[in-house]
């Protein structure tokens, strides 16, 4: 099985801040990554896939990089209801696992 | 509209059956494949496993083959996630969500199903 491995597990940060969370797979998935958010009590919502790509709908603050086993989500600019927690998914193969999530919290 | 609408809470005894409904509308329901996710009170996001309803091929994460079946009825649009016997150790929320190919992202999700299983 890939792992994968975000950081921080808990952010404090405050509106208009610049954040970046890391999610680290324990092998390479090229650029096979998605990212999430998820409210409480919601479903997760896919906020960039394939690395970069920035799904339909979804604010240009949020942005995602890298390939190979090394991946950031960045918000340039922190807003209110960017607070959540977001997750990181490999989907290399028909076989999908996520992050532990990183809790962003109002500083 | 891409749609997955789920079924109702359930509250269940240690032992009993339960199938859980996912319904899509809002697109061709047969072309799409169909994953289940389970999160645990505060706890984070796991894979269950996928079904391409228009063939009802079937895979499972390694960590849920065996304690569950995921099936889907494409006449009339539908997945289904089922336990034989249920455990207190079910217990959580389960997330339907369309995956966009056999190795693509989830794009739509459904509500989610609360599961509780108590004595």
């Amino acid at each position: 099985d890939i792992q994968m491995t975000q950081s921080p597990s808990t952010l404090s940060a405050s509106v208009g801040d610049r954040v970046t969370i890391t999610c680290r797979a324990s092998q390479s998935i090229s650029s096979w990554l998605a990212w999430y958010q998820q409210k409480p009590g919601k479903a997760p919502k896919l906020l960039i896939y394939k690395a970069s790509s920035l799904e339909s709908g979804v604010p240009s603050r949020f942005s995602g990089s890298g390939s190979g086993t090394e991946f950031t989500l960045t918000i340039s600019s922190l807003q209110p209801d960017d607070f959540a927690t977001y997750y990181c998914q490999q989907y290399n193969s028909y076989l999908i696992t996520f992050g532990q999530g990183t809790r962003l919290e109002i500083k | 509209e891409v749609q997955l609408v789920q079924s109702g809470a359930e509250v269940k005894k240690p032992g009993e059956s339960l199938k859980i409904s996912c319904k899509g509308s809002g697109y061709s329901f047969t072309s799409y494949w169909i994953g289940w996710v389970r999160q645990m009170p505060g706890k984070g996001l796991e894979w269950m496993g996928i079904i391409y309803p228009g063939d009802s091929d079937t895979r499972y994460s390694p960590s849920f083959q065996g304690q569950v079946t995921i099936s889907a009825d494409k006449s009339i649009s539908t997945a289904y996630l089922q336990w034989s016997s249920l455990k207190a150790s079910d217990t959580a929320m389960y997330y339907c969500a369309r995956r966009s190919s056999i190795s693509g992202p989830f794009d739509y999700w459904g509500q989610g199903t609360l599961v509780t299983v108590s004595s």
